[in-house]
């Protein structure tokens, strides 16, 4: 089946730092992969997303490339804001048959930035 | 604001009770899907409903059932509660299925069972 492995966390950086947070999957097919992330007393919202091999999904500064190679879509930015401070989840589906709703989560990383 | 609306946002029971979680969607949208988040467990997809046909199973106990009403509102019935049905369940909606991956997420209901 389907799985997501987030680096684990917490991680904590202080405000302009770079930052990556790793995610590596292992799917059947050909899976769309998506980073979502969780503000405080918030629901997960969709930060950026890649449908094929190489593409690189971008927002709000966060970016994330598609590498099948090594089955890997992690999450970088250059300089992070105190306001990112949040829960960051890698996801996956694989289109088609019974993928439906069935996004596949990673188990969450926890990014803490001081000022 | 997802403009997908969860109520109640806080519960607390005791074991061996039944609990009602509803959720209404983002206007337009026929899907709704349910998804359980823990500590130990994470995000768990556990059910969706797509124009009020159940769609897709995942996770989901024998003691929870959900249904989609004809105004596409959802409701997730939790039964026989056990202390480990504690959770933060959210429902998330989208337009039609999720072959985009794009879901849309409502600020959660938080279940403590005592």
């Amino acid at each position: 089946g389907n799985s997501v492995t987030q680096m684990e966390g917490p991680v904590t950086l202080s405000e302009e730092a770079f930052l990556t947070i790793n995610c590596t999957y292992t799917a059947t097919g050909y899976p769309s992969l998506f980073w979502y992330v969780q503000y405080p007393g918030e629901g997960l919202q969709l930060l950026l997303k890649a449908t094929k091999a190489d593409d690189k999904g971008s927002n709000k500064g966060f970016e994330a490339t598609y590498r099948k190679e090594t089955t890997s879509f992690h999450l970088e930015k250059g300089s992070v804001q105190v306001s990112d401070s949040a829960v960051y989840f890698c996801a996956l589906i694989t289109p088609g048959g019974t993928s439906y709703g069935k996004l596949t989560f990673g188990q969450g990383t926890i990014l803490t930035v001081h000022p | 604001d997802s403009g997908v609306t969860q109520t109640p946002k806080h519960l607390i029971t005791a074991t061996g009770q039944r609990v009602t979680l509803r959720c209404s969607p983002r206007s337009g949208d026929l899907s709704v899907y349910w998804y359980q988040q823990s500590l130990d467990q994470g995000l768990q997809f556990l059910i969706q409903y797509y124009n009020g046909e159940e769609r897709a199973k995942g996770n989901i106990l024998e003691r929870f059932s959900a249904q989609q009403f004809p105004d596409l509102h959802s409701e997730l019935n939790l039964s026989s509660l056990e202390l480990g049905d504690s959770a933060l369940y959210f429902c998330a909606s989208s337009a039609r299925d999720t072959l985009t991956g794009e879901l849309f997420f409502g600020e959660g209901s938080r279940l403590t069972v005592l």
